[in-house]
């Protein structure tokens, strides 16, 4: 998995609390990325970083939040979990230069009861 | 309507059989191309990558990308049960935005 270390795997919570998920890379790329993968959606981006403390949102921003403190670390945040936020979470890295290739994470499992 | 369209299958086909798994999308400005493969409950896996049109081969697959048409494929010559997965592709304009089709399911029956 490219140097990408998801956690937790697996997280079960309840409706209304918060949950944060970490992404740690080993590969010094630039650029991170939180995917959600859903049945029928695909993978859709959430936020990505671009650096340190620089981050953008993606299609499906509302209701998640990111941060990035360190080059290797990347977390997003669900600061109200609600049951349409059970997914499998993916984070990516990339180089990012333009073209660049991304590398995926083993995934991180959430449900939301 | 969506930015790169996938049939999810899903697709099952006989071992040693020619796959073809193809997109379609939207916008011409598209320029890099990717597939991967995901096999159940792990991350996608990067397979191919081309940036041209044209045919780009490696082992047993080839990625064909068909600008004009705004057409992508990913062939797989003498499929194997190995290859049972599931093949996403994925097309970006630069260094962000990447977009995924929904992902075609393959079974290779032995």
């Amino acid at each position: 998995d490219a140097g990408i270390t998801q956690s937790p795997r697996h997280k079960v919570t309840e409706t209304g609390t918060p949950v944060t998920l970490r992404c740690h890379q080993t590969e010094n790329h630039r650029y991170m990325y939180w995917y959600r993968q859903d049945p029928g959606h695909g993978l859709r981006l959430i936020h990505y970083s671009y650096g340190v403390k620089d981050t953008d949102k993606g299609e499906v921003s509302d209701g998640y939040s990111v941060s990035r403190s360190k080059t290797e670390d990347f977390l997003l945040t669900l600061e109200s979990a609600t049951s349409s936020q059970t997914s499998v979470y993916f984070c990516a890295i990339s180089e990012g230069t333009s073209g660049g290739r991304e590398f995926f994470g083993p995934g991180t499992r959430l449900t939301v009861l | 309507q969506k930015e790169v369209e996938q049939d999810p299958g899903p697709l099952s086909v006989p071992e040693g059989a020619i796959v073809s798994l193809n997109c379609t999308y939207s916008n011409s400005a598209f320029q890099y191309f990717m597939w991967y493969r995901q096999y159940s409950r792990k991350g996608p896996e990067l397979l191919m990558y081309t940036y041209s049109s044209g045919n780009k081969e490696d082992g047993r697959f080839t990625a064909q990308v068909d600008k004009s048409s705004k057409y992508i494929s990913l062939f797989i010559r003498d499929s194997q049960p190995s290859d049972s997965a599931t093949y996403l592709c994925a097309i970006r304009t630069g260094a962000n935005n990447l977009f995924f089709g929904t992902g075609t399911r393959l079974t290779v029956i032995p």
